[in-house]
């Protein structure tokens, strides 16, 4: 089945420096979705993708679907302490009525 | 808007009990539904998906079940509580097709087997 590699896995940085965390896989996707988990809470949908080579903002976080459509990636820029949580990138392809979840990039953020 | 319900909050059951957890939608129709489980730290694991009125699609064989009696409810139950059945349970719902598929998730049910 399909699979979703996500990067890196966890993320040690400073308040104020930008992140970076991406999703590859080996099959070829239709959309792409972006979330952030907090603690005890359900992910919420950050940024949703749908065609190749789109590229979208919100606020600081800005999110690209690959033109190959196997990967995306998520940046966010000058980070603050709410970014801290868990970031989860999903595919959905064509035809399936699911999505397919990457194990999540966990962001740390030293003050 | 859509808001997505799920009961209780937090559980704390016995091994050996049974459980029966509920999700609902509302402001939505015809909405496919779908039942993850998140252990602690990790990822998410889909459970079962709903794509309508008693359909149901079980994606890994476990010691759980799912049942969907109205369009916008649906449920997840277990005869026998396992220890390994610990967890974050999270239920979420997506209009699919059209290319434009998002899913959004409900608050989740911690559940603690002892």
């Amino acid at each position: 089945g399909q699979q979703l590699n996500q990067s890196p896995q966890s993320m040690f940085i400073q308040e104020g420096e930008d992140v970076s965390m991406n999703c590859t896989s080996s099959s070829i996707f239709n959309t792409w979705l972006w979330y952030k988990q907090d603690p005890g809470e359900g992910p919420v949908l950050l940024i949703a993708l749908y065609k190749a080579g789109e590229l979208t903002s919100n606020g600081r976080l800005t999110a690209q679907f690959g033109i190959t459509r196997k990967d995306s990636f998520l940046n966010i820029s000058a980070s603050i302490p709410s970014d801290v949580g868990i970031y989860f990138c999903a595919g959905a392809v064509q035809g399936a009525q699911k999505l397919v979840f990457g194990q999540g990039t966990r962001l740390t953020i030293n003050p | 808007s859509q808001t997505i319900h799920q009961w209780p909050a937090t559980l704390v059951q016995p091994v050996g009990s049974p459980l029966s957890l509920e999700c609902t939608v509302e402001g939505t129709s015809n909405p496919n539904l779908y039942w993850y489980r998140q252990a602690a730290g990790r990822g998410l694991q889909l459970l079962f998906y709903s794509v309508g009125i008693g359909q149901i699609s079980s994606e890994v064989p476990q010691n759980l079940s799912a049942s969907r009696p109205q369009d916008r409810q649906f449920i997840l139950s277990s005869k026998k509580l396992l220890l390994s059945d610990s967890g974050f349970y999270l239920c979420a719902w997506s209009v699919w097709g059209g290319g434009l598929e998002t899913q959004y998730f409900g608050p989740g049910t911690r559940l603690l087997v002892l």
